[in-house]
């Protein structure tokens, strides 16, 4: 089945402590993004790549780190996690820019 | 930054009516997406209409695009409980990797 999957499904951490998001995709897409979401503010994109080793800036990348070694995996890195990024994250991705994007089931963070 | 921006924020509507959620948007686009979010959850891709189209269907779903007035509408009709979610509208740029997305439209569908 095509997907994208993240893990973890929840978080509850603690300000300062290192934390890794995964996401994969199986569907052999090139590009991959992540969002969050906030009350009242849509989704906001956080880092893109589109490409292995290719990543840039989205709109709110303060506080966050990606890597793509792999084709298929997409990894969100909070370094040192502040409260503000309490969000509801999301994992996606599609074939090239512009073309239908296949989200994954979110990942609901908490940093106390 | 937005691009997309829906209206209404809200709409509530019963079974078997139609739901109308409008989606206006700033600069020139390529495409034009929505999608819909169950509380919570992922959101899944509707329906995609390019800036060279006015107007696609897909089951009970109507899109419009009006580029000149930088505006999108899509119609669910006759409406079922099922329908209740968010719906967002996504707007991507020419030679852009952007996807912007709207705050929504919490759509609630009552039996």
């Amino acid at each position: 089945e095509a997907q994208v999957t993240q893990n973890p499904r929840y978080l509850i951490t603690v300000t300062g402590k290192k934390l890794t998001v995964t996401c994969s995709q199986n569907m052999n897409h090139e590009y991959m993004s992540w969002y969050r979401q906030d009350p009242g503010l849509g989704l906001r994109q956080i880092y893109y790549s589109m490409n292995v080793e290719v990543t840039d800036k989205g709109d709110v990348p303060e506080g966050y780190k990606v890597s793509r070694k792999e084709k298929r995996n997409f990894p969100l890195i909070l370094e040192s996690p502040s409260p503000n990024q309490t969000s509801l994250y999301f994992c996606a991705s599609r074939t090239r820019v512009g073309e239908t994007q296949y989200f994954g089931p979110g990942t609901r963070l908490l940093v106390l | 930054s937005q691009q997309g921006e829906e209206d209404p924020q809200a709409l509530s509507i019963q079974e078997g009516e139609n739901a109308t959620m409008n989606c206006s948007y700033k600069t020139s686009i390529n495409n034009l997406q929505w999608y819909r979010q169950n509380s919570g959850r992922g959101l899944v891709h509707l329906i995609l209409i390019r800036s060279n189209e006015r107007e696609k269907h897909s089951g009970r779903l109507r899109v419009t695009l009006d580029t000149s007035k930088k505006s999108s509408s899509l119609l669910i009709t006759a409406s079922r409980a099922a329908d209740t979610a968010s719906y967002f509208c996504a707007t991507v740029q020419y030679n852009n990797n952007d996807m912007r997305f709207g705050a929504g439209t919490r759509l609630t569908v009552k039996p």
